[in-house]
């Protein structure tokens, strides 16, 4: 089976720096993607990561340990229009489907 | 235009109608999927289509059904809807396995 588990709620300041954590246990991991959601919004997609390290991606960053079953989304110089749920997502069933975690929940303040 | 498209965007209905959300799209992708959105709970995955006759059930299947019309077309019925279907529906689209999904609008269905 697979459990996916990120913190729910996370508050930062413009301009700042906030990073998401994520783990997750899969059976067979296929990589893991990181979608954004703004408020009834269609989730977009941001990153996916099958191999461990960080890759780079203007101001967002994506970082994934396969040994520790850890991901971690890391956003820079902070925007108000940043402040939305993001969601880690890891492919199952043979890596034909994703199975999402609950998101978390970001809100940037002045 | 959306590349994945959903109708309807908000829909009321009353317990034990049937309702179909439909969803089609411009993408060319062979798969296709039904997702619903409750909070606290996440995306879940309620059934998916690799083809026009390939259909999957998904982790929440029990009280709806899906036809696969076309390559471009998805419909998800609930045959008997009720209140606790009350949730925000999602379609999706891929082009192949391990690839990125893309989203239509959403479809808010609330069943009073």
């Amino acid at each position: 089976g697979q459990n996916i588990d990120q913190p729910t709620e996370m508050t930062a300041t413009e301009g700042a720096i906030v990073q998401i954590n994520c783990t997750y246990q899969t059976s067979g991991f296929n990589g893991l993607f990181w979608y954004q959601q703004h408020a009834g919004e269609a989730p977009t997609f941001l990153s996916y990561n099958v191999l461990d390290g960080l890759e780079e991606k203007g101001r967002f960053s994506s970082f994934l340990s396969r040994s520790k079953g850890y991901s971690y989304l890391l956003l820079k110089e902070l925007q108000m229009k940043d402040s939305a749920s993001y969601l880690c997502a890891v492919p199952t069933g043979g890596g034909n489907k994703l199975t999402f975690g609950t998101g978390t929940q970001l809100k940037v303040e002045l | 235009d959306a590349d994945v498209t959903q109708t309807p965007r908000n829909r009321i209905t009353k317990t034990g109608k049937r309702i179909m959300l439909e969803c089609s799209q411009t993408k060319g992708h062979d798969r296709m999927y039904w997702y619903r959105q409750d909070p606290g709970l996440g995306l879940r995955l309620i059934y998916y289509s690799f083809d026009v006759k390939d259909i999957n059930k998904g982790e929440i299947s029990d009280g709806y059904s899906v036809s696969r019309q076309a390559q471009a077309k998805f419909s998800l019925s609930l045959e008997s809807a009720i209140p606790n279907q009350t949730a925000l529906y999602f379609c999706a689209t891929s082009d192949g396995q391990l690839t990125e999904a893309f989203f239509g609008q959403g479809t808010r269905l609330t069943v009073v």
